[in-house]
Parts: structure tokens; sequence; C-alpha cells
């Protein structure tokens, strides 16, 4: 069974570019989350994808975008890079139809914008 | 308030004691219960679930949910210097399918 892949690993990009985040979710799953964490707090929801479309999303404005493709993987683009967009982003992956539906998580990749 | 709030800790605990973390909610719709554990750098690995009162068991690791007071915790017994990380407390409300988290507990075993 393969697990949650992310990449890539870190980043660094300066104010105002553009930045592509990919995730394979393991095998088995159908479904997408994906989450922001800052030092020393609890990942925020960004939103979710289920069978290619977003099924949810968190407080976070239209600059921060995703699509899953067929195979389930998923991307996350982030327009308008600010400061503030430093942090761990992490890709979890579920399959929806379980009860509890646990989350699965990626390595995350690490973002800093200078 | 916060939606899930935990004590940030940090909790030191004796290498071989129990370790008690503990988490509370505000979402009375709350269906189901997460506690992940995260290693500095890295990123959250599920330990366990729960969604029916009572305790479940598995291991070293028993969770507890009481859903009349709104908690939920986690006990480690036979603590291991390995089990030092932050605990994360996550919550799955009424929208199925946003977890909210709590912003974690740092856990320190000494040996």
């Amino acid at each position: 069974e393969t697990g949650v892949t992310q990449s890539p690993t870190h980043l660094i990009k300066t104010r105002g570019q553009q930045v592509t985040l990919r995730c394979s979710s393991q095998s088995g799953h159908n479904t997408v989350s994906w989450y922001q964490q800052a030092l020393g707090q609890g990942p925020q929801f960004i939103f979710q994808y289920y069978r290619e479309e977003e099924n949810g999303r968190g407080n976070f404005p239209p600059r921060f975008s995703g699509l899953q493709f067929p195979n389930y993987s998923s991307e996350l683009n982030v327009n308008a890079l600010e400061l503030d967009d430093s942090a761990l982003y992490l890709c979890a992956s579920s399959y929806a139809g379980t009860h509890t539906d646990e989350q699965f998580f990626g390595p995350g990749t690490r973002l800093t914008v200078l | 308030q916060k939606e899930v709030e935990q004590n940030s800790g940090p909790l030191s605990v004796p290498e071989g004691a129990i370790a008690s973390l503990n988490c509370t909610y505000s979402d009375r719709g709350s269906q189901s219960f997460f506690w992940y554990r995260q290693y500095s750098g890295k990123s959250p690995e599920l330990i366990m679930f729960i969604y029916s009162n009572g305790d479940k068991e598995d291991g070293r690791f028993t969770a507890q949910l009481n859903k009349a007071s709104q908690y939920v915790s986690l006990l480690i017994r036979d603590s291991q210097p390995s089990d030092s990380a932050t605990y994360l407390c996550a919550v799955k409300g009424r929208s199925n399918y946003q977890l909210i988290w709590g912003a974690g507990t740092k856990l320190i075993i000494k040996p």
C-alpha cells in the first residue's frame, strides 16, 4: 500500500509569486484535504476535494485554489504570495464512505515566502 | 471561545508513568474525534479515533470520550521517551468534511 506523498519538500518564494504544491493520495483513497500549519499551531483547513470537485472550504481567500485529478491526486495553488503564507502545507487523504473518515497525512511541504 | 481547546503544555511525565492529555470542544453535534501525534518538523500521524462514549484501547493508548461534558482524552500508559511529541486533537463537526484542530499539547517524557 502506497502512502500519501507530497512534492516538493521545501520551497522558497518571494512575495507576489505563485506556487503549486502537489499531493498523491494513498491507494484506495478518493478524498484529499489540504491544511496550512503555522509554527506552534494546529492545522487550519483550506479545502477538500472529492471526485474532482471542491467539497468544502475553510476561511482562506480565493487566491488559494486547488484541483483533483481522476487518479485522486491533487494540487494546491497559491497566487500573489504573502509573507504570512509561510507555513507547512499538509495534504491528507481519506476514503469518503467510512463512518469516521480517518485522514492520513503526507510529509508536508515547507513554504517560505521572503 | 476556541472550537477545540487543548492545554499547550509542556506536560512533563516520568518514563513509565501514565500521560494524560485532554481536549474540549464546543460543537455538541461533533461526531468523530481523533488524536494525532506530531514530531517536530514532521506531519501529524494518526494514533486513534473514537466516536462512541466511553473508552477505546489500542496497545498503550486509551481514548476516552464524554459527549455530555464535551471532552475527549488520551491516556498513554508506560510512557517512553519516544512518546515525546506534540499531540493534536481533531474533531469532525456537523459539516461532515472538515476537521477542527486544537493547537496541540507538547508532551515530554523524562528518562
